[in-house]
């Protein structure tokens, strides 16, 4: 089993509705992050978590909300899709620490707002 | 603000040649450095992380260096094969602990 976990791997939904994307972990670790990734572009960060009770917005954060469920999870929430929010989405973790934390990536989850 | 350029965009060569891939950051305040490369259609690899004291880490046939005060790092494919065609980025992790991402290189690797 893969060390970091997304749900769906793709998903295709109308402008309007609601989306959860999941991500779990057993890494253990208690940094974790969600990104978007654009054609052309690098990753952009949306949100990330450092504990449970620790939520921080990212570059980019507006229509996007997140919830950290308990260390193992943290899921990112589009409260009305639109389509420029049509992306690869990665979760990803990382020990605490400074120099020597290794990020860990999960496969990815495929959005498409039509 | 953190700016991570990765230059070329896109490169073809054959296979069996020796490549470098180039990296380089606006702000030297960073932890470490980390390549990863992605294969389309799935997630994050981790290549190498060097750590903002380090000045090269290597992994079989890559080696990646670090030059923090140039704000530059280069990986090092040696003897390139067609196996290695994917997409390499470059990521810093700054001093709030976001990972800053170049827009990556297309690597190609003819046979």
């Amino acid at each position: 089993d893969a060390d970091v976990t997304q749900t769906p791997r793709n998903r295709i939904t109308k402008t309007g509705k609601r989306i959860m994307l999941e991500c779990s972990q057993t890494k253990g670790h208690d940094r974790m992050y969600w990104y978007r990734q654009d054609p052309g572009l690098g990753l952009r960060l949306i949100y990330y978590s450092f504990d449970v009770k620790d939520i921080n917005k990212g570059e980019i954060s507006d229509g996007y909300s997140v919830s950290r469920q308990a260390q193992a999870k943290f899921s990112l929430s589009l409260e009305s899709a639109i389509p420029n929010q049509t992306a690869l989405y990665f979760c990803a973790t990382s020990a605490a620490g400074q120099g020597d934390t290794e990020a860990f990536f999960g496969q990815g989850t495929r959005l498409t707002v039509v | 603000k953190q700016e991570v350029t990765q230059i070329p965009a896109a490169l073809s060569v054959p296979e069996g040649e020796n490549l470098v891939l180039n990296c380089s950051f606006t702000d030297s305040a960073i932890y470490n450095l980390q390549w990863f490369r992605q294969d389309p259609g799935k997630g994050l690899t981790s290549l190498l992380l060097i750590q903002s004291s380090q000045r090269e880490q290597t992994s079989g046939r890559l080696n990646a260096s670090l030059d923090k005060s140039s704000g530059r790092s280069t990986l090092y494919i040696a003897a390139s094969q067609p196996g290695d065609s994917a997409t390499y980025l470059c990521a810093v992790l700054n001093s709030n602990y976001q990972l800053i991402w170049g827009a990556g290189t297309k690597l190609i690797i003819k046979p």
